[in-house]
Formats: structure tokens, sequence, C-alpha cells
């Protein structure tokens, strides 16, 4: 099955810093790969996600890279505020998985105001 | 629109004992999951049902069971509780949108303790 690694586990920033998570996954055959982010006592909530077929994508202070031959893909956070704080998960789909998503063990980051 | 509700919030149990925890969705989505959260872990999908009348094993699926109830409905069975079940549990749902994308909408969780 499908195998997503994902570091660091933590990360510590100043405010207004960037801050990266790096994820990489085992079966070439995953096609869809979202970024949930959960904040202390709350749900897991969506705040970007890529195809395969595209190596990048912008939102805000936030992008996710791809890269499909190296099997990893990172999230990107530039301008990084306190409310940034939060534990962010990576996940892949594997095509023809129906919508079984596997989940890297998450990454805590911490910004310093 | 309330989304994803789950109930109960928060359970003890203890080793051996039996219960079902609750989840519904009001979003009118074809999918539906349940997952277990535990520290350093991620998240860890137990079972999902891709429609009503379907349902599949997950990652980790021993000494759990789900129903389908409905398109709104999806529960999660322990018949025999055990220490190694202590973990904050999830569901969730989703559609898939044109292009292959999707969101999964997940409720508040569940914190259930089993001693």
């Amino acid at each position: 099955g499908e195998n997503v690694e994902q570091h660091p586990s933590t990360l510590s920033v100043q405010e207004g810093d960037s801050a990266v998570i790096k994820c990489t996954y085992s079966d070439s055959a995953s096609n869809y790969f979202p970024w949930y982010k959960q904040e202390l006592g709350k749900r897991p909530q969506l705040i970007i996600d890529i195809r395969s077929n595209v190596g990048e994508k912008k939102d805000q202070r936030i992008a996710v890279t791809l890269n499909k031959t190296a099997k990893h893909f990172s999230l990107h956070i530039t301008e990084t505020q306190p409310e940034d704080s939060a534990v962010y998960f990576c996940a892949a789909r594997k095509r023809n998985a129906g919508n079984m998503l596997t989940f890297g063990g998450g990454t805590r980051l911490m910004v310093k105001p | 629109n309330a989304g994803v509700t789950q109930t109960p919030k928060f359970q003890v149990l203890k080793t051996g004992q039996s219960m079902t925890l609750q989840c519904a969705q009001d979003m009118n989505h074809n999918s539906m999951y349940w997952y277990r959260q535990d520290p350093g872990m991620g998240l860890r999908l137990i079972y999902y049902s891709a429609s009503e009348g379907t349902t599949d094993k997950g990652e980790v699926p021993n000494g759990y069971n789900v129903s389908r109830l409905n398109k709104r409905e999806f529960s999660l069975r322990l018949e025999s509780a055990a220490p190694s079940q202590t973990s904050v549990y999830f569901c969730a749902s989703s559609e898939q949108t044109t292009g292959g994308m999707e969101t999964q909408y997940f409720g508040p969780g569940t914190r259930l303790l089993v001693l």
C-alpha cells in the first residue's frame, strides 16, 4: 500500500519567516496530494491541494510543489503569522483506490511572535 | 448547515465494553470515512464507505465494524474495547469534484479512553 513520510515532525520559526514542510510518497500511482491544517483541539481542515498533472499551486501565502519523479511534495508558508501555528498533515491518494487518503505523521509548526 | 457531526464528544469505557460512535453529514456526500488519530501517527483510516450500501476496510480495521445506515449516517462500532483503542476518532465525508479534486470534511472528533 501507499506510505507517506513527513518531515520535520516539529518546526519552530520566527514570525515573518518562511516555513517548509516536506513529504515523500511511495506509490507512483498516487495522483492527488492535499494538505490539512489542524489547530489544537480542532478538526483537520483542507488548506490546499494539488493533482499530479500540476507542478505547483499557490494560494496567497501558501504554496505546494510536487516533484513526481522524486515522489515528493512540499508545503511552503511565507510571511508566517502566529495563527499559522498548528499541526499540518500531508496526504496522498492513489489512482483507482477510491477516495482513500494516506496521511503523513504530521508537522507541528510553532510561529514565535 | 451543520456539516459533519459526531456523538459522543467524549467517552470512557472499560476493557471489554462495547459502544457505537455516531456520525452524520448534511452535505449530501457519497463518501464517508472513519479515522483514528494517535500522537505522532497522523490520521489512520479505519473503514470507509464510497457510497450508500458499500463499506471497505482501511489501514487499521481490526477490532471495529461499521454500518452505512443511509446516505447521511455512518457508524463505527467497537464490539469489545481494548486499551489500544484509546484514541481520538474522526468521521469525515467527501465528494469528488470535476477534475478529481476532493475535500474531506471532518467532524469535531470523539475522544475515547479505554481503561
